[in-house]
């Protein structure tokens, strides 16, 4: 089972900042088995980043994702009053399916 | 449009019994896998349960295997999850989520959210 650990727990920022939310895998994967969801209190999840950085229909382009082997990181450039939620990490290929814990990103 | 509604979510005693639904429109049903995941607020998301497109063929995560089936009908364009044997640890959110083009496990779109509470 691949074990994704999400750091940081949280992050404080101020509207029109850069988030940067890293998903650290206990063994290597391919970029294309990674991805990333959003969550807002009270909604389900929804998927933002799949694939090789491939954008969900409808997520805007100040979201990105990139990394390698173990290492992964989501970006958002220029902070949205609408970005404030909890972000996942996903491994999304071969059963088991897991998800990281979370990282919740909040105002400042 | 697609749109996923789950129902059947309860209290239950452990030991007993539950299903949920899943009702689907908007989209070619048999063309998509489907799943169920499960969140609470201590393990976060948890993936339970897959019924994949193609051959029909139902996978599951260790936690629940033996004890969850998942299950479709086509014809009223629903999945189900029958939850036999509860435990306290089942406690959770469950949705239902379709699998994407690019994977089954993939999921792009989510259901509102059921809530199962298993408590004597």
């Amino acid at each position: 089972e691949i074990v994704l650990t999400q750091s940081p727990g949280s992050l404080s920022l101020s509207p029109g900042e850069r988030a940067t939310l890293s998903c650290r895998a206990s063994q290597s994967v391919s970029g294309s088995h990674l991805a990333w969801y959003q969550q807002k209190p009270g909604q389900a999840p929804r998927l933002l980043i799949y694939g090789d950085s491939a954008r969900a229909t409808g997520i805007p382009d100040r979201f990105s994702g990139s990394g390698s082997g173990t290492d992964f990181t989501l970006t958002i450039t220029g902070l949205e009053p609408e970005d404030f939620a909890v972000y996942y990490c996903q491994y999304y290929v071969n059963s088991p399916i897991t998800f990281g814990q979370g990282t919740q990103l909040e105002t400042k | 449009e697609v749109q996923l509604l789950e129902s059947g979510g309860a209290l239950v005693q452990p030991g007993g019994s539950l299903r949920l639904s899943c009702a689907a429109s908007g989209f070619t049903f048999t063309n998509f896998a489907m799943n169920w995941i499960r969140q609470t607020p201590g393990k976060g998301l948890q993936w339970v349960s897959t019924f994949t497109d193609s051959g029909g063929s139902t996978i599951y995560a260790g936690p629940v295997k033996g004890r969850f089936t998942i299950s479709r009908d086509v014809s009223k364009n629903t999945v189900y999850l029958q939850m036999n044997s509860l435990r306290d640890e089942d406690t959770a959110v469950y949705y239902c989520a379709r699998g994407s083009y690019s994977g089954w496990f993939l999921f792009d779109h989510w259901g509102q959210g059921t809530l199962v509470t298993v408590s004597s």
